[in-house]
C-alpha cells in the first residue's frame, strides 16, 4: 500500500496522559498536514510541514500540542495532559509539488478516546 | 476569513437519479475548491478539484462538479447515483491570495442512496 498510513488506528487513554501518533506520508511528498475531526464537523487544520519544517500552526494547536518531522519522512503528534475534549479523529494527510492547488491525500486517522 | 457553507446535512436520492450535493464558499479572492468523500472507518478520498478554467469539472467515479462564480458556489452532481456512493462528502476550499496550504471544510453532508 503506497497510500498515507497512520498509527495506531485507535487510542484510548486516561484523562491526563499523553499520547502520541505517528504519520507516514507518501513517499515521494514533500508536504505533511495534521488535522482533527470531531463527530458532525468537517476536519479541521492543526499544522503543516514542509519536508522538516513547520510552517504553519492553527490556534487549535494548544501548548500541550507538538508535532515533529525530524527526517522530512514520518510526522509525529504528540498531545500532553491528554483532556476529554481532545477525543476527536486526527487526521494525516500529504501532498507533492509547488502548487497550492495540489491535492491532499489523507490517511485513515487515528481515533481518540479520553476517558 | 475563508468558510465553506454544505447547507444540508443529509441528501436522499433513489439508485438510478441524479444527485446533488451542495456548497458554498466564501474567500477574499480566487478559490480553489476540493469535493472529498468519506466511507466508513476510512480517511477522506479526494474526488475532484477546481483551479482555474473550465467551470464544469469532472472527477473520479462519474461524479463532477459546477463552478460558480457569481453564486460562489461549487455543486457536487452525478447524473445516476448508485447504492456504493452513499458517503459521507465534504467540500473544501483554500484561497488563492493565501500563502498557506491549509483546506478549510464544510461541515459534511451525509448521501444516502436507497435501492
Amino acid at each position: 500500500d503506497t497510500g498515507v498510513s497512520q498509527d495506531p488506528r485507535h487510542k484510548i487513554t486516561k484523562r491526563g496522559q499523553n499520547v502520541t501518533f505517528r504519520c507516514d506520508p507518501i513517499s515521494e511528498h514533500n508536504r505533511l498536514y495534521w488535522y482533527r475531526q470531531t463527530l458532525g464537523q468537517g476536519p479541521e487544520f492543526l499544522t503543516y510541514f514542509q519536508n522538516e519544517a513547520q510552517l504553519e500552526k492553527s490556534r487549535l494547536l494548544s501548548d500541550r500540542f507538538s508535532a515533529e518531522r525530524p527526517k522530512g519522512s514520518f510526522s509525529t503528534l504528540e498531545i500532553q495532559r491528554t483532556e476529554q475534549g481532545d477525543s476527536a479523529m486526527y487526521l494525516c494527510a500529504s501532498s507533492s509539488g509547488q502548487g497550492y492547488h495540489n491535492e491532499q491525500f489523507f490517511g485513515p486517522g487515528t481515533r481518540l478516546t479520553v476517558l | 476569513a475563508q468558510s465553506v457553507a454544505q447547507p444540508e446535512d443529509q441528501v436522499n436520492v433513489a439508485e438510478g437519479n441524479p444527485l446533488t450535493v451542495k456548497c458554498t464558499y466564501s474567500v477574499s479572492g480566487n478559490p480553489y475548491l476540493f469535493w472529498y468523500v468519506q466511507y466508513p472507518n476510512r480517511g477522506l478520498q479526494f474526488l475532484l478539484k477546481y483551479i482555474t478554467g473550465d467551470n464544469l469539472v469532472k472527477g473520479s467515479y462519474g461524479f463532477e462538479a459546477e463552478f460558480n462564480k457569481s453564486q460562489t458556489s461549487f455543486h457536487l452532481k452525478k447524473p445516476s447515483a448508485l447504492v456504493s456512493d452513499s458517503a459521507l462528502y465534504f467540500c473544501a476550499v483554500r484561497d488563492q491570495r493565501h500563502s498557506s496550504y491549509k483546506l478549510i471544510f464544510g461541515s459534511g453532508t451525509r448521501l444516502l442512496v436507497r435501492p
